[in-house]
């Protein structure tokens, strides 16, 4: 098994291009996470899909949209880059919520 | 808001040494703490986790134990290995169901 399966693992932006991570996870789970990782901040929360057809924002949605295409695919879409999207993205899944997450192996995105 | 206090951020210790790390979470009807390790340029990882219901938690080397009423929980390790060092995170399920992470401890076990 995969797991959780991200692409791409790096990606340079100019400011107000757009692009689409990826997230497919292989594992069954119901839910499934976008999360950003900058330095001293932790992981954040920017979207969360609890189960497929249904989305909602964290703690720091603004600029990112999301779509869970189906129970296996959760994509984040950045439809005009800025330098403050400069981070480390993670996509997790879980069962359920309330269980423990699997995170894939993060996009490192720079945005210049 | 909902967050996760988290300490200390930085922590060194000798190898063979215990290492403790401490988190208080503000949503007091949280059932679910768990903790997670990443090593230097990867994902995160699920180590141990404890629910509500349960005290103490332990796993070889690594317990976590919890205080619901003082609304903290605690990640221990015992006889620490340079292996041991990375960034450690609490976390604790959210009203929304997802999980509220704390800023990271980042351990160092020196030979």
């Amino acid at each position: 098994n995969a797991g959780v399966t991200q692409t791409p693992k790096f990606q340079v932006l100019k400011t107000g291009q757009s692009m689409t991570l990826q997230c497919a996870q292989d594992m069954n789970h119901n839910s499934m996470y976008w999360y950003r990782q900058d330095p001293g901040m932790g992981l954040r929360l920017i979207y969360y899909s609890a189960s497929e057809g249904t989305t909602d924002k964290g703690e720091v949605p603004n600029g990112y949209n999301v779509s869970r295409l189906n129970k296996r695919e959760f994509s984040l879409r950045l439809e005009s880059a800025a330098p403050s999207q400069t981070s480390v993205y993670f996509c997790a899944s879980s069962l359920q919520e309330d269980y423990g997450y699997t995170f894939g192996s993060g996009t490192r995105l720079t945005v210049v | 808001g909902e967050n996760v206090e988290q300490h200390p951020s930085t922590l060194s210790v000798q190898e063979g040494d215990s290492a403790v790390i401490k988190c208080t979470y503000s949503d007091s009807a949280s059932n679910y703490f768990p903790w997670y390790k990443q090593e230097l340029g990867k994902r995160p990882q699920l180590i141990i986790d404890i629910r509500s219901n349960v005290g103490e938690k332990k796993d070889q080397r690594i317990a976590v134990t919890l205080n619901k009423t003082a609304k903290h929980f605690s990640l221990h390790i015992t006889e620490t290995q340079p292996e041991d060092s990375a960034v450690y995170f609490c976390a604790y399920g959210g009203s929304q169901g997802n999980l509220i992470f704390g800023k990271g401890t980042k351990l160092s076990v020196k030979p």
